[in-house]
């Protein structure tokens, strides 16, 4: 039971363009939000965090948002960079903290 | 400050062998989680240990078992190796029981199975 989704698999965009990546979640007792950036045969690279108590962080060109009523949340990237090309993974944690939850990624391409 | 490291980074077993993953946590860091993850799926919670005691499970049986040892480095443990279980096994490790905080993650295992 996928309690985190990303329903994007792959999204390409131009090099100084704004990527978007979008991530849904089920679980209302999610309130802590994480986005992770993947390179091949590396593990995941903590990029970002929020709380449920916040509607938005920003950290330099990296945004999140989110959208509690909509349980939507998203990852905006201004301006995407060719180096910003990986799989981003959305991840989700309850109250108790101590597992992460995470979607299947979306496949990001920054193209020069 | 180091990272969190993994060994090995590869690893082919037998269907019903027994397989120790190894995974030294971030300086600082004193949770240890670890995941597995299948091609093309996001990462799966296995379990969690904090101050060497499990402090949390997913949905996986018995014969995943862990443990966290004095200077907070951690093994996973399986037993009775089955096909399904090849995947990557990433471990990440946190501060202060793991909640609320982000989790640094290792390179992983790449463990086959056949």
């Amino acid at each position: 039971d996928q309690q985190v989704k990303q329903n994007s698999p792959s999204l390409s965009v131009q090099e100084g363009r704004i990527s978007i990546l979008n991530c849904d979640y089920t679980n209302s007792m999610f309130d802590y939000f994480l986005w992770y950036k993947k390179y091949p045969a590396e593990g995941p690279t903590f990029l970002i965090s929020i709380s449920s108590i916040k509607d938005k962080n920003e950290d330099g060109r990296f945004t999140v948002f989110l959208n509690k009523s909509a349980k939507h949340l998203s990852l905006h990237i201004v301006p995407s960079q060719p180096g910003d090309s990986a799989v981003y993974f959305c991840a989700a944690s309850e109250d108790s903290g101590y597992a992460l939850n995470f979607g299947k990624g979306t496949s990001l391409l920054v193209t020069p | 400050e180091t990272g969190v490291t993994q060994s090995p980074t590869h690893l082919i077993k037998t269907r019903g062998q027994q397989v120790t993953l190894r995974c030294s946590s971030q300086s600082g860091h004193n949770t240890v989680s670890w995941y597995q993850q299948a091609l093309g799926q996001g990462p799966q919670f296995i379990f969690q240990y904090y101050r060497e005691e499990e402090n949390g499970r997913g949905n996986f049986p018995p014969r995943f078992s862990g443990l966290q040892f004095p200077n907070y480095s951690s093994e996973l443990n399986v037993n009775a190796l089955e096909l399904d279980d090849s995947a990557l096994y990433l471990c990440a490790s946190s501060s202060q029981g793991g909640k609320n905080t982000e989790a640094f993650f290792g390179q992983g295992t790449r463990l086959t199975v056949v």
